[in-house]
């Protein structure tokens, strides 16, 4: 069965400072892998994914996230933390292609302050 | 572009009543999925959808129902609303595909069961 970790349900950074939120899976096939962030209100917005071609995988609004085997891990990075950067965010998994059926972590809430 | 669609925003019941959340989609994705949201909790699927007719159950399907009767429409139906229901309700769509996979999400529905 698939499983996703998110480690830490909230994190702090400084404005300007290195964002790192941690995601760890478990999937007895190659995964498609999803960080999806969430704004007050508002639905889930696709941020990056992985889906088996470069492991360095850029997103959108600076982030990036490094696809893992062998520590079985999709951490979410961002160099300089912007007040906007404060949301929800969510790493996902999926068996396949089908991204109708999606393995959702437990959330980071990221905190920015001035 | 509209995407996904979801109705109503808001909603209260009262314990023991029944309705429908509604969803809809204009991509053409032949994916559809409902999820709900609780603190702590990440997104949990509860139903999904590979095509018009063909529906299947995700991870918390007990008390909700649904049909595809067509590419554009995948509602939810609540039997008997129980509070352990109050939610927030995310329907999603996606086209399969190895290089576009993504799922949308709709903006959801806040549920509250009294």
């Amino acid at each position: 069965a698939q499983s996703v970790t998110q480690l830490g349900s909230h994190v702090s950074v400084s404005e300007g400072a290195l964002v790192l939120l941690r995601c760890n899976y478990s999937s007895s096939v190659p995964p498609y892998l999803f960080w999806y962030v969430q704004y007050p209100n508002q639905g889930l917005q696709l941020l990056l994914k992985y889906t088996s071609a470069a492991t360095l995988v850029k997103g959108i609004n600076g982030f990036e996230a490094e696809f893992k085997k062998s520590e079985t891990s999709f951490h979410l990075t961002k160099p300089s933390a912007h007040m906007s950067d404060a949301a929800e965010y969510f790493c996902a998994v999926s068996r396949s292609s089908n991204t109708g059926k999606l393995i959702f972590g437990q959330g980071t809430t990221l905190q920015v302050k001035p | 572009n509209a995407g996904v669609t979801q109705t109503p925003k808001f909603q209260v019941l009262k314990t023991g009543q029944s309705m429908t959340l509604q969803c809809a989609q204009d991509m053409n994705h032949e994916y559809m999925s409902w999820y709900r949201q609780d603190p702590g909790m990440g997104l949990r699927l509860i139903h999904y959808s590979v095509g018009a007719g063909i529906t299947d159950q995700g991870e918390v399907p007990n008390g909700y129902n649904v049909s595809r009767s067509t590419t554009e429409d995948f509602p939810l139906r609540l039997l008997s609303a129980a509070p352990s229901q109050t939610s927030v309700y995310f329907c999603a769509s996606s086209y399969p595909g190895r290089m576009n996979t993504e799922a949308f999400f709709g903006q959801g529905t806040r549920l509250t069961v009294v």
